[in-house]
């Protein structure tokens, strides 16, 4: 069965700290990966890995995946609160007709002044 | 921001009653989706669209159904909604003509089933 896991679950931290926040994924033909952003709404994307080893980056927040570990990892650096969200990451398995991106838990991140 | 919209936006029903949740989209996106969203259960899929008339279910699916007449707009239904459905429930699009492509969230709607 397909699978995302993230870990943390929930990570508590002061504000400057860099965090670290890991997926790991076991799917049928990968395609992509995405992070999310979800504050108290929808969530909002962050980043879309396709390619093995190539980071992307936005300001603080940047991330990278491992197609041999199966896993990505997202990097937030001198955080801030307005980092404080769950941020989700997500796999799409395959394209075509069964398009159904997979869903990990989430890692809740708070980020203490 | 992708153009998603979600009506209504907060409702509050009865156990029992049916319910229909919408989804509207400006971006001719192929694909359309309705998961909700739990405290525990992270998001979960309920049913998906890849194209008009064409749905298929997702992991959550019992009690409720969908439909898909034209593009833009992707409806879910509760038939005899239970408290069990009070949930958040969001929709999303993809498919913007490219090989890989992100997902867009609507707003979300906030049901209550009483």
């Amino acid at each position: 069965e397909d699978k995302v896991v993230q870990s943390p679950l929930s990570l508590v931290v002061h504000e400057g700290d860099t965090v670290t926040l890991n997926c790991s994924y076991e799917v049928t033909n990968f395609r992509s990966l995405l992070w999310y952003k979800q504050e108290k709404k929808a969530p909002t994307f962050l980043f879309m890995l396709t390619s093995s080893g190539i980071e992307k980056k936005s300001g603080r927040l940047s991330s990278i995946l491992d197609k041999k570990e199966l896993s990505s990892i997202l990097n937030i650096t001198a955080t801030q609160t307005g980092d404080s969200a769950i941020y989700l990451c997500a796999v799409f398995p395959r394209r075509g007709r069964d398009d159904k991106i997979i869903f990990g838990k989430g890692t809740r991140l708070h980020i203490l002044p | 921001d992708a153009g998603i919209t979600q009506s209504p936006r907060h409702k509050v029903t009865e156990t029992g009653t049916p319910v229909t949740l919408r989804c509207h989209q400006t971006e001719n996106h192929r694909y359309m989706y309705w998961y909700r969203q739990d405290p525990g259960h992270g998001l979960r899929l309920i049913h998906y669209s890849y194209g008009v008339k064409d749905t298929d279910k997702g992991e959550v699916s019992d009690g409720y159904s969908v439909s898909r007449s034209k593009t833009e707009d992707f409806l879910l239904t509760l038939e005899s909604a239970t408290s069990s459905q009070t949930s958040v429930y969001f929709c999303a699009i993809s498919g913007g003509g490219t090989e890989y492509y992100e997902q867009y969230f609507g707003p979300g709607t906030r049901l209550t089933v009483t």
